[in-house]
């Protein structure tokens, strides 16, 4: 079992709709969740991160941990085609600090 | 968020040869930084870790000998890969943490490296 898992799509939703992404992780000590998008030939940007139970909202971004069942999610509102992009979701554990990643979700977001 | 600088953006050397990897935080002191490498259509894998004045510690099947990580100041490291070979080709990319908000890792531009 991978230690963090995505769908690797592609994930294709039309303009103005919700794009909704997903990722699970094994490790149930990890303390916090990052969700970063890169585009094609660019390095990951940071979008959010989370750290406790629940929702975290950020313009049109919002974030859901559920630690119980291991899951972290990211909506994307009102997708716009330059969202079009990886979504990477990665987790950190309790191990020096490092970021382990999934393999990510590509999205297309049709105008 | 805090700036990180990796340099060069682009590079292409022979078969043999070796190449160094710049990485540097602008705006704050990074106890830490990591470097990733990513091949095409896949997700980054962490190569190694590196704290500032010590040895970098590095993942498993990742030679240590070939892929050189020196982390001598709060805002330098650098990453040397040694002897490069085609399949070294690759899409290299740093982060660093220590700066505010610590929890977080930001990542420089990355380096596309090409062996020919």
């Amino acid at each position: 079992q991978k230690e963090v898992e995505q769908n690797s799509g592609p994930l294709s939703v039309p303009e103005g709709a919700i794009a909704s992404l997903n990722c699970t992780y094994s490790d149930r000590g990890s303390q916090s969740f990052f969700w970063y998008r890169q585009y094609s030939g660019k390095s990951p940007e940071l979008i959010m991160f989370i750290y406790s139970n629940g929702d975290k909202e950020d313009g049109r971004f919002t974030a859901q941990l559920n630690k119980a069942s291991q899951y972290v999610s990211l909506l994307i509102r009102d997708s716009q085609p330059s969202d079009s992009a990886t979504y990477l979701c990665a987790v950190k554990g309790n191990q020096g600090g490092k970021l382990i990643f999934g393999q990510g979700t590509e999205l297309s977001v049709k105008p | 968020g805090a700036v990180v600088s990796q340099h060069p953006s682009r590079v292409i050397c022979k078969s043999g040869t070796s190449v160094k990897i710049e990485c540097r935080s602008l705006d704050f002191q990074a106890t830490t930084m990591f470097w990733y490498r990513q091949f095409p259509k896949q997700s980054l894998m962490l190569m190694a870790t590196s704290n500032e004045g010590s040895k970098a510690t590095y993942e498993q099947g990742v030679e240590k000998d070939k892929f050189l990580i020196n982390h001598a100041s709060l805002t330098l490291s650098t990453l040397t890969v040694t002897s490069a070979h085609p399949e070294d080709s690759s899409f290299y990319i740093c982060s660093a943490s220590g700066g505010k908000g610590a929890t977080e890792a930001f990542f420089g531009q990355g380096t596309r490296l090409t062996v020919v």
